[in-house]
């Protein structure tokens, strides 16, 4: 079965632009989270989706924002880009979403600002 | 507010050898515990996953250990080999259990 896949790998983009991110949980899982991880820290979290409805959000402005779709598919939206969202964002898919089933990660879109 | 702390942020042994990385959490409410690794530019991979009714786990070489009233958790990797090296994750759940809160990691590397 195939894992978590995130697109695109790699993005480059200037300060005040638009970026989208995109993410495929494993088959069967309904619940998709969303993490930001800066050089040399732990990841954060971001958003938490379940069933197309939002149950958990991290303390970001709200510039970034997220969707679920039927398939359980997920984006993440940031806008008005600035030099310090540079980093690894993560996509995690699990079941249910509850922290008693393990988290299964993709392997991340780095963006970076310029 | 919930804060995971790693000791050592770094560590480089030869091959072989047992060692211990630790965790602390300032909020021993939590429900479950999660140690991942993450090799370079890649994701995570979960290794060992403590809920709260559990004081231990174990997966072939790696045991770790949770112990909820002190806000500590170890992982003990026995037989250390060149592959272990990674960077190691430790990270509770919210008090909603919807998110995951992570420590800075310990980068280990181990000599051939």
């Amino acid at each position: 079965d195939a894992g978590v896949t995130q697109s695109p790998t790699h993005l480059i983009k200037t300060r005040g632009q638009q970026v989208t991110l995109r993410c495929s949980p494993i088959s069967g899982h309904k619940s998709v989270s969303w993490y930001q991880q800066v050089l040399g820290q732990g990841p954060q979290f971001i958003f938490q989706y379940y069933e197309k409805e939002e149950r958990g959000r991290g303390n970001f402005p709200d510039r970034f924002s997220a969707r679920q779709f039927p398939n359980y598919s997920s984006e993440l939206n940031v806008n008005a880009l600035l030099l310090g969202d540079s980093a690894l964002y993560l996509c995690a898919s699990s079941f249910q979403g509850y922290s008693n089933q393990p988290q299964h990660f993709g392997d991340g879109t780095r963006l970076s600002i310029l | 507010k919930q804060e995971v702390t790693q000791i050592p942020a770094a560590l480089s042994v030869p091959e072989g050898e047992n060692l211990v990385l630790n965790c602390s959490f300032t909020d021993s409410a939590i429900y479950n515990l999660q140690w991942f690794r993450q090799d370079p530019g890649k994701g995570l991979t979960s290794l060992l996953l403590i809920q709260s009714s559990q004081r231990e786990q174990t997966s072939g070489r790696l045991n770790a250990s949770l112990d909820k009233s002190s806000g500590r958790s170890t992982l003990y990797i026995a037989a250390s080999q060149p592959g272990d090296s990674a960077t190691y994750l430790c990270a509770v759940d919210n008090q909603a259990g919807t998110a995951l809160i992570f420590g800075k990691g310990t980068t280990l590397s181990v000599s051939s």
